[in-house]
């Protein structure tokens, strides 16, 4: 069935650094994929998604290219903020589902200032 | 849009006591997401309907959980009789799916404590 790895946190950064999460999917066919962020006291909330392969996500910064060679959907973004720490999920469709989405383990990011 | 609605947000209650978990979707959206979230277990699906039919209650734990939706605007998580186990943050989520799942949204949670 689909699947996503995600690695594993916590990630501490100091504020303007380079950021990446590695996710990485299997999955029948070529399905959406997402990338969810559930901010401190929150529910989780879309960030980004690409609906086909080569489709390159962003949002608030954050970008994921939808890689079908690697089977990968990494979250990157060039400067991070303070206001960025949350936990961040990994996401796809469940196969033979209309609805139902499997999240990854979710990633810790802390930002230090 | 005031988004997915869910009551309350904190409960405490002690061991053995019912607990009622309450949801109102987004209107318009025609699926349902009940989540528990833990710092050990991390986000699991308890149970989904769709167009207010139970689809997949296989992540429910055990019998003392049950969840209803009796229409298209409200859901219930109960618990009955609580343990200090259940004790983590319920999500409801709702989405519009046309035949591709998509987007999901969250309400805010209800942070359960059973002592």
């Amino acid at each position: 069935g689909n699947s996503v790895t995600q690695m594993e946190g916590p990630v501490t950064l100091s504020e303007e650094a380079f950021l990446t999460i590695n996710c990485t999917y299997t999955a029948t066919g070529y399905p959406s994929l997402f990338w969810y962020v559930q901010y401190p006291g929150e529910g989780l909330q879309l960030l980004l998604k690409a609906t086909k392969a080569d489709d390159k996500g962003s949002n608030k910064g954050f970008e994921a290219t939808y890689r079908k060679e690697t089977t990968s959907f990494h979250l990157e973004k060039g400067s991070v903020q303070v206001s960025d720490s949350a936990v961040y999920f990994c996401a796809l469709p469940a196969p033979g589902s209309a609805s139902k989405i499997i999240f990854g383990s979710g990633t810790r990011l802390s930002i230090r200032p | 849009d005031a988004g997915v609605i869910q009551s309350p947000r904190h409960e405490v209650t002690e061991m053995g006591q019912e607990v009622t978990l309450r949801c109102k979707p987004i209107s318009g959206h025609n699926s349902l997401f009940w989540y528990r979230q833990t710092m050990m277990r991390g986000l699991e699906l308890l149970i989904y309907f769709n167009n207010n039919v139970p689809i997949d209650d296989s992540g429910m734990p055990e019998d003392r959980f049950s969840a209803k939706m009796p229409n298209a605007s409200f859901s219930t998580l109960k618990i009955q009789p609580s343990e200090p186990r259940d004790s983590a943050v319920y999500f409801c989520a709702s989405s519009f799916s046309s035949g591709r799942a998509d987007e999901q949204f969250f309400g805010p949670g209800t942070r359960l404590t059973v002592l």
